[in-house]
């Protein structure tokens, strides 16, 4: 079956510091994954996409298959990054699938 | 940002009636989505659809009708047999292989 775990619902770090949010999948296929990003009363945007390898905003996420994680980084956090993050999992069916998502809270 | 428009933005629901979410593109996007987001639940699948005349269920369907006869236009329907309707609509679409873009959203309430 395929799924998406996201096992932190809230972060809490302060301005300045790492920030790591995690992400698993299960799929038996070759999977697209996606971190997808939700300010406060904005539209849900993508973040970033494993096949690009781009840093946005100053966040990065590798995708490791050998651990099935996609997890989201970033070396300092700041305020602005506050906000609902969700990874998103496509399969080769184009069906897409997101996890629960995480609330980043960065303290100033 | 346009290119994808859902309407009603609130949409109010009796007991035992239909309602039907709009949704449009005009991105020429070949796939689209529907989602529901419950609080702590993130977003989950009710149905998609790759292509015209096409579409497949999702992980929650029940409940729930599409159609796809316009490549522009994906509506949803949420029937009388969705026993707990209220909760935040997503509308999405993209390109094969490509990240999807998002609508406002619909927020449906029963009355």
């Amino acid at each position: 079956a395929q799924r998406v775990t996201q096992p932190e619902k809230l972060l809490s770090v302060f301005k300045g510091a790492p920030v790591e949010l995690k992400c698993n999948y299960s799929y038996s296929g070759s999977p697209e994954l996606f971190w997808y990003v939700q300010y406060s009363r904005q539209r849900l945007q993508l973040l970033l996409r494993h096949i690009s390898r781009e840093s946005i905003k100053g966040f990065t996420a590798d995708l490791n298959k050998g651990e099935t994680s996609f997890h989201l980084k970033k070396p300092f956090a700041q305020e602005e990054d506050s906000a609902m993050y969700y990874c998103a999992l496509k399969t080769s069916y184009d069906k897409v699938i997101f996890g629960p998502g995480t609330s980043l809270s960065v303290i100033p | 940002d346009g290119g994808i428009t859902q309407s009603p933005k609130y949409l109010f629901r009796k007991e035992g009636q239909n309602v039907t979410l709009s949704c449009e593109q005009n991105l020429n996007h070949d796939a689209m989505y529907w989602y529901r987001q419950d609080p702590g639940q993130g977003l989950r699948l009710i149905y998609y659809s790759q292509i015209v005349n096409d579409f497949q269920k999702g992980d929650i369907a029940e409940g729930y009708s599409v159609s796809r006869e316009k490549k522009e236009s994906f509506p949803l329907t949420v029937t009388s047999a969705q026993k707990n309707p209220t909760a935040f609509y997503l509308c999405a679409s993209s390109l094969v292989q490509q990240p999807q873009h998002f609508g406002d959203g619909t927020r449906l309430s029963i009355l």
